[in-house]
């Protein structure tokens, strides 16, 4: 399988605080994306960062990516309630649109 | 960005029988992709949908059990067939702007 792995599978924090999701893949990559799912609806896009580069921020998230270790870590800071959710690490296919999706982080933000 | 209407949103069903799940995007796309999301579990492709070819299955799906339509570039529809209660998941369809993906909101089968 060429599904990634993401660690924790679940996280519990406090309104406020910082939250840190890593995903680890298998196999060279064209880009790499992350995704929320909230109570097993539809998923929404995050952020996407590419394979050349190693920082990327969008608003309150920070993804950085590591191609060497094969791994990347989303950040989200300053939590809110809203940001309770399943969060997914999806990598390409070269030369198609075919994603390939990790585990998945249930992350639970306590007001 | 594309807007994908899917249903329905849930279903259960006896088994033995079939449901059919439509998705609608509101912009042409090339491909559109099936998943099934077990409780619990990530997301596993089932198959891309083509326009005017037939779909291509991933290792471990088949035509007879999840049959595709893409009768145009803005429309497709899965059929989970035969069902059993090991087919309880949610299907959910997406179309690729290579980009991003964008996702229905999902179907939620029970098989009872």
């Amino acid at each position: 399988s060429q599904q990634g792995e993401e660690d924790p599978q679940a996280l519990s924090i406090q309104e406020g605080e910082n939250a840190t999701m890593n995903c680890s893949y298998k196999t060279s990559i064209n880009n790499l994306q992350w995704y929320r799912q909230n109570s097993g609806r539809g998923l929404v896009h995050l952020i996407l960062i590419r394979s050349n580069e190693r920082e990327k921020h969008s608003g309150r998230l920070r993804v950085t990516l590591d191609t060497s270790k094969k791994s990347s870590s989303l950040l989200i800071t300053a939590s809110r309630a809203a940001d309770t959710a399943s969060y997914f690490c999806a990598t390409d296919d070269f030369g198609n649109e075919k994603l390939t999706f990790g585990t998945g982080t249930r992350l639970t933000i306590i007001p | 960005s594309a807007v994908i209407s899917q249903k329905p949103s849930r279903d259960i069903c006896q088994r033995g029988t079939s449901l059919t799940i439509q998705c609608q995007v509101d912009s042409q796309v090339t491909m559109m992709f099936w998943y099934r999301q077990q409780p619990g579990q990530s997301l596993t492709l089932i198959a891309t949908a083509n326009q005017g070819s037939e779909a291509t299955y991933e290792s471990g799906f088949v035509i007879d059990k999840f049959p595709i339509s893409r009768p145009n570039l803005t429309f497709s529809t899965l059929t989970v067939s035969n069902m059993s209660p090991e087919d309880s998941s949610i299907y959910l369809c997406s179309a690729g702007l290579y980009t991003e993906a964008f996702f229905g909101q999902g179907t939620r089968l029970t098989v009872v």
